[in-house]
């Protein structure tokens, strides 16, 4: 079966500070892969998806990068984290090329102080 | 720009009333359209639609597309106290292969 694993679950990070989210899956190859952003009690706010290796589409112009050196790793980051970066980020995969549900990691809580 | 409307925002209801959640779209060469339910952390699939006019049923939750006027509703009835929850509506386009882009979310809050 399928897993996908998001850590850490709680990061508290001072403004100016470097970030790295990271997003694992297991069980699958070649998954469509996701980082989204959720404000509280709102919507989900599509960062980044790839649908292969090396590949990374950017849906926000923002503090913050992706990449997928692996094929079921994807990796949030920034450089230098701004008050604004706060927020819960979720990383979640789908198969490819099916009409398929996405899955959901647990969820990473980025406090910027 | 795909974009994805959710209305309304939040609603408040009562143990047993029947609710009806709306997710309109404005997307190029659709090809889905997921519903989810989040109540904590990770968000939990509850259905996808690409056929209009198919309703998909789970208990008392039914969903329905329909894509000559580009919206899908999200029917629950009986409310428990249990369906508090953020539900969410996505929309996956085909011009933008793997794109799922998702709406505001509507906030139910069902009191006993």
């Amino acid at each position: 079966s399928q897993t996908i694993h998001q850590w850490p679950a709680t990061l508290v990070q001072p403004v100016g500070s470097p970030l790295s989210l990271e997003c694992t899956v297991e069980g699958t190859s070649n998954p469509n892969l996701y980082w989204y952003r959720q404000a509280a009690g709102r919507g989900l706010q599509l960062l980044f998806y790839s649908v292969g290796i090396g590949q990374i589409s950017s849906e926000v112009p923002q503090n913050l990068s992706a990449s997928r050196p692996q094929d079921r790793q994807f990796i949030l980051s920034s450089k230098k984290l701004l008050l604004s970066d706060s927020g819960f980020y979720l990383c979640a995969w789908r198969r490819p090329r099916d009409h398929t549900e996405a899955f959901f990691g647990q969820g990473t809580r980025l406090t910027v102080v | 720009e795909d974009k994805v409307v959710q209305s309304p925002l939040s609603l408040v209801v009562h143990e047993g009333d029947t609710v009806t959640l709306n997710c309109s779209y404005e997307v190029t060469n659709f090809r889905s359209l997921l519903w989810y339910k989040q109540e904590k952390k990770a968000p939990t699939f509850l259905f996808m639609l690409t056929s209009s006019g198919i309703e998909k049923k789970s208990g008392r939750l039914s969903s329905i597309l329909d894509k000559k006027e580009l919206f899908s509703i999200l029917n629950i009835t009986a409310t428990q106290t249990g369906d508090s929850a953020i539900y969410l509506c996505a929309v996956e386009s085909g011009t933008s292969y793997g794109k799922l882009t998702f709406g505001q979310g509507t906030i139910l809050t069902v009191h006993p």
